[in-house]
């Protein structure tokens, strides 16, 4: 199965771009990333995925490097709304079928005025 | 608006006491899902439903127990075997089930923060 590793805790200036890294060094080739938002005490909130081009929404950027090791998430400009845990997932794929996403402990945004 | 409920949010429970948490959706998903989460940790995986009439455990099943007799419903028990039950528990759904999409997204509700003395 494969796995994500991202940091800890990370600052963001308000009005700036976040930055979002996640290494995913195992993945397979149908496996997509998914990325998830968890604002404290809320449900996780779905931000976007993809599985090999850069992807682009209302919330965020996704960017995929071409060997699908790692990828980003960006927000273009970061308010103190997106202070939140931030979960890069890649979806688990097993003989048996597709199985749920498995989330792991994310990174920390913080996001300072 | 088409959405996932959860309630009630706040619960909380003598020990050696059985505990039903409520999940609704009126989002016409396929696929219900229920999450445990601790502080300071990522989701943990209790119980999964592809359709109605069917679930699987998940990573952390024992002393849970669920049901889905209607699409709209997965009502999680949390039983007195379970032994560690204080924690935020968070159910959701997606579109569907089927192999190969991996492009259904979760959709969460808001979760009940369930205390157990």
């Amino acid at each position: 199965d494969a796995k994500t590793t991202q940091p800890t805790s990370m600052d963001c200036a308000e009005g700036r771009a976040a930055n979002l890294p996640c290494n995913h060094s195992t993945i397979s080739g149908n496996e997509y990333v998914y990325w998830y938002r968890q604002i404290h005490s809320q449900g996780p909130q779905y931000i976007i995925h993809g599985l090999k081009n850069n992807e682009t929404n209302e919330m965020a950027s996704l960017i995929i490097t071409e060997d699908r090791k790692s990828s980003t998430l960006i927000l273009p400009h970061a308010t103190l709304r997106d202070t939140a845990v931030y979960y890069c997932i890649v979806r688990v794929a097993r003989n048996s079928g597709n199985t749920p996403l498995v989330f792991g402990k994310g990174t920390r945004l913080s996001v300072i005025a | 608006d088409g959405g996932i409920t959860q309630s009630p949010k706040y619960l909380f429970r003598k020990e050696g006491q059985n505990v039903t948490l409520s999940c609704e959706q009126n989002l016409n998903h396929d696929a219900m899902y229920w999450y445990r989460q601790d502080p300071g940790q990522g989701l943990r995986l209790i119980y999964y439903s592809q359709i109605v009439n069917d679930f699987q455990k998940g990573d952390i099943a024992e002393g849970y127990s669920v049901s889905r007799e209607k699409k709209e419903s997965f009502p999680l028990t949390v039983t007195s075997a379970q032994k560690n039950p204080t924690a935020f528990y968070l159910c959701a759904s997606s579109i569907d089930w089927t192999v190969g999409s991996y492009n259904s997204p979760l959709h969460f509700g808001n979760g009940t923060r369930l205390t157990v003395t």
